[in-house]
């Protein structure tokens, strides 16, 4: 198994310009997400899904869109990028474990954007 | 709001000693804990979790839960230079029904000099 793969590892993008960042995992999890991480301030949460189809908004979603259509990918779509994206993006996944369990999150590597 | 906190650190112990790495949160529904090790420039990775007070131990690592006092914490015995890495409390808060979300730490950074 890959676990969670994303793609591009590093980005630099201009003010103004979109991109997809992509994410992939082989462990047939229906729960994924995506955090940024800035340093120091630790992981905020994007936007999350609970299986194809379903999203929702996390703590920090304004500026991006995210997309889920099969239980695999979850894209995150960056529109007219902003020098404040700039930040490490992660995704994640998780089986689904209820009360008192569950909820174990494995991360992918990471990509790094810059916005210039 | 919710919240996760540590210690910032840096937390410096020699190589051989322990390491305790604490954490406190406010939510008194939080029902899951992790703890996640993150090497500086890679992604997080799990190394504890723990669902019911009291300890739970896995090889050098030990995870310890008090719900009373909102309070969970990692123990590393025998510290190595190699456990010299960021260390991330996650708590998750569950509604019946809804798994819920992960809230995270910012982490203390822990050095093991050799």
């Amino acid at each position: 198994n890959a676990g969670v793969t994303q793609t591009p590892k590093f980005r630099i993008l201009k003010i103004g310009q979109s991109m997809t960042l992509q994410c992939t995992q082989d462990m047939n999890h229906n729960y994924m997400y995506w955090y940024r991480q800035d340093p120091g301030m630790g992981l905020k949460l994007i936007y999350y899904s609970v299986g194809a189809g379903i999203t929702d908004k996390g703590e920090v979603p304004n500026g991006y869109n995210v997309s889920r259509s099969t239980t695999e990918d979850f894209p995150l779509r960056l529109e007219l990028a902003a020098p404040s994206q700039t930040s490490v993006y992660f995704c994640a996944s998780s089986y689904p474990g209820g009360q008192g369990a569950g909820n174990e999150q494995f991360f992918g590597p990471g990509t790094r954007l810059t916005v210039l | 709001q919710k919240e996760v906190e540590q210690n910032s650190g840096p937390l410096s112990v020699p190589e051989g000693a322990i390491a305790s790495l604490n954490c406190t949160y406010s939510d008194r529904v939080s029902q899951s804990f992790f703890w996640y090790r993150q090497y500086s420039g890679k992604s997080p990775e799990l190394i504890m979790s723990i669902y019911s007070n009291g300890d739970k131990e896995d090889g050098r690592f030990t995870a310890q839960l008090n719900k009373a006092s909102q309070y969970v914490s990692l123990l590393i015995r025998d510290s190595q230079p190699s456990d010299s890495a960021t260390y991330l409390c996650a708590v998750n808060l569950y509604y019946g029904g809804s798994q819920g979300n992960l809230i995270f730490g910012k982490g203390t950074k822990l050095s093991v000099k050799p």
